[in-house]
Protein backbone atom coordinates (compact mmCIF):
# COMPACT_ATOMS: atom_id res chain seq x y z
CA UNK A 1 0.00 0.00 0.00
CA UNK A 2 1.43 3.10 -1.24
CA UNK A 3 0.41 5.94 1.00
CA UNK A 4 2.35 8.83 -0.86
CA UNK A 5 2.77 8.79 -4.60
CA UNK A 6 5.58 10.91 -6.32
CA UNK A 7 6.05 11.77 -9.72
CA UNK A 8 7.74 11.98 -11.67
CA UNK A 9 10.42 9.70 -11.27
CA UNK A 10 13.30 11.24 -12.90
CA UNK A 11 13.08 14.96 -13.94
CA UNK A 12 15.73 17.30 -16.58
CA UNK A 13 15.58 20.45 -16.17
CA UNK A 14 17.73 23.51 -18.03
CA UNK A 15 19.71 25.51 -15.55
CA UNK A 16 17.89 28.60 -14.77
CA UNK A 17 14.53 26.90 -14.94
CA UNK A 18 12.19 25.48 -12.93
CA UNK A 19 11.39 21.85 -11.38
CA UNK A 20 8.21 20.53 -10.31
CA UNK A 21 7.86 17.72 -8.10
CA UNK A 22 4.60 16.30 -7.44
CA UNK A 23 2.91 14.51 -4.55
CA UNK A 24 -0.64 12.84 -3.43
CA UNK A 25 -1.42 11.28 -0.32
CA UNK A 26 -4.11 8.55 1.08
CA UNK A 27 -4.17 9.30 4.61
CA UNK A 28 -6.11 12.19 5.80
CA UNK A 29 -4.34 11.71 9.26
CA UNK A 30 -1.38 13.24 7.52
CA UNK A 31 -0.88 16.65 8.99
CA UNK A 32 3.00 17.42 8.38
CA UNK A 33 4.51 17.35 4.91
CA UNK A 34 8.46 17.42 4.83
CA UNK A 35 10.37 17.45 1.48
CA UNK A 36 14.11 16.34 1.91
CA UNK A 37 16.79 16.50 -0.65
CA UNK A 38 19.58 13.14 -1.00
CA UNK A 39 22.89 13.66 -2.53
CA UNK A 40 24.27 10.37 -3.57
CA UNK A 41 25.59 8.15 -0.14
CA UNK A 42 24.09 10.35 2.17
CA UNK A 43 21.79 10.57 4.29
CA UNK A 44 18.00 12.34 3.59
CA UNK A 45 18.18 16.49 4.71
CA UNK A 46 15.36 18.16 5.46
CA UNK A 47 14.55 21.14 3.12
CA UNK A 48 11.22 22.87 3.68
CA UNK A 49 8.13 21.09 5.34
CA UNK A 50 4.48 22.35 5.56
CA UNK A 51 1.50 21.90 7.73
CA UNK A 52 -1.70 21.89 6.58
CA UNK A 53 -3.43 25.05 7.54
CA UNK A 54 -0.96 27.28 5.11
CA UNK A 55 -1.21 26.57 1.37
CA UNK A 56 2.27 27.49 0.38
CA UNK A 57 5.67 27.90 2.12
CA UNK A 58 8.38 29.28 0.68
CA UNK A 59 12.28 29.03 1.79
CA UNK A 60 14.35 30.73 -0.78
CA UNK A 61 14.34 29.40 -4.09
CA UNK A 62 11.60 26.22 -2.70
CA UNK A 63 8.35 27.00 -2.41
CA UNK A 64 5.75 24.38 -1.22
CA UNK A 65 1.95 24.42 -2.41
CA UNK A 66 -0.27 22.46 -0.40
CA UNK A 67 -3.99 21.46 -1.55
CA UNK A 68 -5.91 19.93 1.19
CA UNK A 69 -9.18 19.20 -0.68
CA UNK A 70 -6.86 17.30 -3.09
CA UNK A 71 -4.40 15.58 -1.14
CA UNK A 72 -1.85 16.87 -3.29
CA UNK A 73 1.09 18.77 -2.55
CA UNK A 74 4.42 19.58 -4.56
CA UNK A 75 7.47 21.25 -4.85
CA UNK A 76 8.88 24.01 -6.79
CA UNK A 77 12.36 24.58 -7.49
CA UNK A 78 13.13 28.21 -8.90
CA UNK A 79 15.99 29.36 -11.12
CA UNK A 80 17.11 25.46 -10.66
CA UNK A 81 20.92 25.51 -10.04
CA UNK A 82 23.39 21.95 -11.27
CA UNK A 83 23.99 21.89 -7.35
CA UNK A 84 20.41 21.05 -6.96
CA UNK A 85 20.92 17.87 -9.00
CA UNK A 86 19.86 15.22 -6.33
CA UNK A 87 17.11 12.85 -4.96
CA UNK A 88 14.24 14.75 -3.86
CA UNK A 89 11.33 12.67 -1.62
CA UNK A 90 8.54 14.22 -0.38
CA UNK A 91 6.86 12.49 3.32
CA UNK A 92 3.93 12.76 5.19
CA UNK A 93 4.06 12.51 8.69
CA UNK A 94 0.96 12.03 11.30
CA UNK A 95 1.15 14.15 14.30
CA UNK A 96 -1.12 12.40 16.33
CA UNK A 97 0.76 8.81 16.21
CA UNK A 98 4.48 9.02 16.75
CA UNK A 99 5.25 11.57 14.20
CA UNK A 100 7.18 8.68 11.82
CA UNK A 101 7.44 9.91 8.16
CA UNK A 102 6.17 7.94 5.37
CA UNK A 103 8.29 8.54 2.14
CA UNK A 104 7.57 9.00 -1.49
CA UNK A 105 9.37 7.17 -4.14
CA UNK A 106 11.90 10.15 -4.94
CA UNK A 107 12.46 12.00 -8.40
CA UNK A 108 15.81 12.05 -9.51
CA UNK A 109 16.60 15.68 -10.65
CA UNK A 110 19.03 16.46 -13.08
CA UNK A 111 20.01 20.24 -13.84
CA UNK A 112 21.84 20.72 -17.10
CA UNK A 113 23.93 23.96 -17.79
CA UNK B 1 29.58 19.18 14.15
CA UNK B 2 26.29 18.99 16.54
CA UNK B 3 24.40 16.27 13.42
CA UNK B 4 22.93 12.62 14.04
CA UNK B 5 26.01 10.26 14.15
CA UNK B 6 26.36 6.85 12.52
CA UNK B 7 28.77 3.97 12.88
CA UNK B 8 30.12 2.22 10.69
CA UNK B 9 29.39 3.79 7.35
CA UNK B 10 29.70 1.08 5.01
CA UNK B 11 29.48 -2.93 6.24
CA UNK B 12 30.40 -6.14 4.40
CA UNK B 13 29.26 -9.03 5.79
CA UNK B 14 28.33 -12.98 4.71
CA UNK B 15 25.10 -13.86 5.11
CA UNK B 16 24.72 -15.60 8.77
CA UNK B 17 26.72 -13.36 10.21
CA UNK B 18 25.43 -10.66 12.63
CA UNK B 19 25.92 -7.07 12.49
CA UNK B 20 24.88 -4.35 14.82
CA UNK B 21 24.96 -0.66 14.04
CA UNK B 22 25.25 2.36 16.30
CA UNK B 23 23.46 5.98 15.96
CA UNK B 24 24.08 8.96 17.70
CA UNK B 25 21.11 11.70 17.60
CA UNK B 26 21.59 15.23 18.14
CA UNK B 27 22.04 15.84 21.91
CA UNK B 28 19.19 17.30 23.05
CA UNK B 29 15.89 15.04 20.76
CA UNK B 30 14.59 12.71 22.64
CA UNK B 31 13.07 11.07 19.95
CA UNK B 32 14.86 8.47 17.27
CA UNK B 33 13.84 6.50 14.36
CA UNK B 34 15.08 3.99 12.28
CA UNK B 35 14.84 3.11 8.58
CA UNK B 36 16.03 0.73 5.86
CA UNK B 37 16.42 2.51 2.08
CA UNK B 38 16.91 0.31 -0.73
CA UNK B 39 18.29 1.57 -3.80
CA UNK B 40 15.69 3.77 -5.97
CA UNK B 41 13.66 3.55 -2.86
CA UNK B 42 12.58 6.03 -0.24
CA UNK B 43 13.27 5.27 3.48
CA UNK B 44 10.91 3.10 5.00
CA UNK B 45 10.22 3.38 8.87
CA UNK B 46 11.65 0.17 11.08
CA UNK B 47 11.13 1.26 14.65
CA UNK B 48 11.09 4.27 17.19
CA UNK B 49 11.83 5.26 20.33
CA UNK B 50 11.21 7.95 22.49
CA UNK B 51 13.65 8.22 25.14
CA UNK B 52 14.63 4.59 25.98
CA UNK B 53 11.06 3.20 25.29
CA UNK B 54 10.75 1.80 21.56
CA UNK B 55 7.12 2.24 21.44
CA UNK B 56 6.55 1.25 17.67
CA UNK B 57 7.32 -1.24 15.10
CA UNK B 58 6.85 -1.85 11.46
CA UNK B 59 6.29 -5.29 10.10
CA UNK B 60 9.28 -4.91 8.45
CA UNK B 61 11.36 -5.44 11.29
CA UNK B 62 11.63 -9.21 11.83
CA UNK B 63 12.39 -11.06 14.83
CA UNK B 64 15.92 -11.10 13.89
CA UNK B 65 16.27 -7.35 14.24
CA UNK B 66 16.46 -5.70 17.18
CA UNK B 67 16.68 -2.30 18.44
CA UNK B 68 17.80 -0.65 21.87
CA UNK B 69 18.71 2.89 22.92
CA UNK B 70 19.59 1.96 26.57
CA UNK B 71 19.99 5.26 28.33
CA UNK B 72 17.45 7.38 25.92
CA UNK B 73 20.72 8.87 24.10
CA UNK B 74 22.49 6.35 21.52
CA UNK B 75 20.76 3.71 19.96
CA UNK B 76 21.84 0.19 18.23
CA UNK B 77 20.12 -1.74 15.57
CA UNK B 78 21.61 -5.13 15.51
CA UNK B 79 20.71 -7.86 12.41
CA UNK B 80 21.10 -11.25 13.58
CA UNK B 81 21.73 -14.06 10.90
CA UNK B 82 21.68 -11.98 8.25
CA UNK B 83 20.43 -12.82 4.79
CA UNK B 84 20.90 -10.49 1.16
CA UNK B 85 17.77 -9.37 1.76
CA UNK B 86 18.84 -7.21 4.49
CA UNK B 87 21.35 -5.62 2.44
CA UNK B 88 20.31 -1.99 2.04
CA UNK B 89 21.12 1.55 3.83
CA UNK B 90 20.00 2.05 7.68
CA UNK B 91 19.13 5.41 8.17
CA UNK B 92 18.60 6.43 11.88
CA UNK B 93 16.86 10.15 12.60
CA UNK B 94 15.96 12.08 15.65
CA UNK B 95 13.77 14.82 16.68
CA UNK B 96 12.88 16.93 19.04
CA UNK B 97 9.35 16.23 19.97
CA UNK B 98 7.06 17.91 22.68
CA UNK B 99 4.47 18.78 19.88
CA UNK B 100 5.81 22.56 20.11
CA UNK B 101 7.36 24.35 17.23
CA UNK B 102 9.46 22.41 14.79
CA UNK B 103 9.53 19.78 17.10
CA UNK B 104 8.34 17.13 14.30
CA UNK B 105 11.49 17.68 11.91
CA UNK B 106 13.50 14.77 11.88
CA UNK B 107 16.93 15.14 10.83
CA UNK B 108 19.07 12.16 9.25
CA UNK B 109 21.97 10.56 9.48
CA UNK B 110 24.49 9.60 6.93
CA UNK B 111 23.37 5.99 7.39
CA UNK B 112 24.89 2.58 7.38
CA UNK B 113 25.52 0.57 3.63
CA UNK B 114 25.32 -2.83 4.83
CA UNK B 115 26.42 -5.02 1.97
CA UNK B 116 25.85 -9.12 2.89
CA UNK B 117 27.59 -11.18 0.73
Amino acid sequence: QQQVKQSPQSLIVQKGGISIINCAYENTAFDYFPWYQQFPGKGPALLIAIRPDVSEKKEGRFTISFNKSAKQFSLHIMDSQPGDSATYFCAAGDSGGYQKVTFGTGTKLQVIP
Amino acid sequence: DTGVSQDPRHKITKRGQNVTFRCDPISEHNRLYWYRQTLGQGPEFLTYFQNEAQLEKSRLLSDRFSAERPKGSFSTLEIQRTEQGDSAMYLCASSLGGGRGRSYEQYFGPGTRLTVT
